[in-house]
C-alpha cells in the first residue's frame, strides 16, 4: 500500500493563477479531507468528501473546490491563487467519518503564493 | 467553536529530560488524539484516548484523557534527538463531528 500521495510536493504559483493539488488513497477509505497548516494555526479543515460523489465544506473553504470522482483520488482546486493561500497542504484519509483513530496523512504539498 | 489550546508553544530540552504538554478546551471533548509531525511529513498519530481518565502508553509517551474531558496531556520519557517535531492534539467536534486540531507543540532536542 502506498498510503495517502500527494503532488506536487513544492509548488510556487503567482497572484491569479490557477491550479489542482492532487491527493490519491488506495486503501478505499471513504472519508477524504483536505487540510491547510499555517504557523500556530494547527491544522485546518478546508474540504471533506465521505464517499464518492459528495462532499462538502469545512472551516476555511472560501477560495478552494473539490470534487470526488472516483473513491482513490480527492483533487483540491485553487481557482485565483491569492497570498493568503501561501501554507503547506495535507491531505487525509480514513475508512470512516468517525474511525479518527484510523486517519492517514499525505506527506503535504508546500504552495507560495508570490 | 470549538477550540484546542496546547501549552507550551515550544519546548528546548536536553536529551534524557522529561517532557510534559497539555491540551485544553473549554467545552467537552469525547475523544482525544495525539499525533506527532516531523519536519516536512505528515501528522502520524501517537496514541487515540476515548474515555475520562484513560491513562494509555505507546513506548515512552503517555497520555492521559482528563476526568473533565476538556483536557489531556502528553508525556514523554527520556527524550532523544528523534522526538523532534510538532506534536498537536486533536478531537471530534461534539457539534459538527469534524477533527478539531490545536496549534501544536514544537519539541526541540539537544543531543
Amino acid at each position: 500500500n502506498a498510503g495517502v500521495t500527494q503532488t506536487p510536493k513544492f509548488q510556487v504559483l503567482k497572484t491569479g493563477q490557477s491550479m489542482t493539488l492532487q491527493c490519491a488513497q488506495d486503501m478505499n477509505h471513504e472519508y477524504m479531507s483536505w487540510y491547510r497548516q499555517d504557523p500556530g494555526m494547527g491544522l485546518r479543515l478546508i474540504h471533506y468528501s465521505v464517499g464518492a460523489g459528495i462532499t462538502d465544506q469545512g472551516e476555511v473553504p472560501n477560495g478552494y473546490n473539490v470534487s470526488r470522482s472516483t473513491t482513490e483520488d480527492f483533487p483540491l482546486r485553487l481557482l485565483s491563487a491569492a497570498p493568503s493561500q501561501t501554507s503547506v497542504y495535507f491531505c487525509a484519509s480514513r475508512e470512516v467519518p468517525y474511525s479518527y483513530n484510523e486517519q492517514f496523512f499525505g506527506p503535504g504539498t508546500r504552495l507560495t503564493v508570490l | 467553536g470549538q477550540q484546542l489550546n496546547q501549552s507550551p508553544q515550544s519546548m528546548f530540552i536536553q536529551e534524557g529530560e522529561d517532557v510534559s504538554m497539555n491540551c485544553t478546551s473549554s467545552s467537552i471533548f469525547n475523544t482525544w488524539l495525539w499525533y506527532k509531525q516531523e519536519p516536512g511529513e505528515g501528522p502520524v498519530l501517537l496514541i487515540a484516548l476515548y474515555k475520562a481518565g484513560e491513562l494509555t502508553s505507546n513506548g515512552r509517551l503517555t497520555a492521559q484523557f482528563g476526568i473533565t474531558r476538556k483536557d489531556s496531556f502528553l508525556n514523554i520519557s527520556a527524550s532523544i534527538p528523534s522526538d523532534v517535531g510538532i506534536y498537536f492534539c486533536a478531537g471530534p467536534s461534539s457539534n459538527t463531528g469534524k477533527l478539531i486540531f490545536g496549534q501544536g507543540t514544537t519539541l526541540q532536542v539537544k543531543p
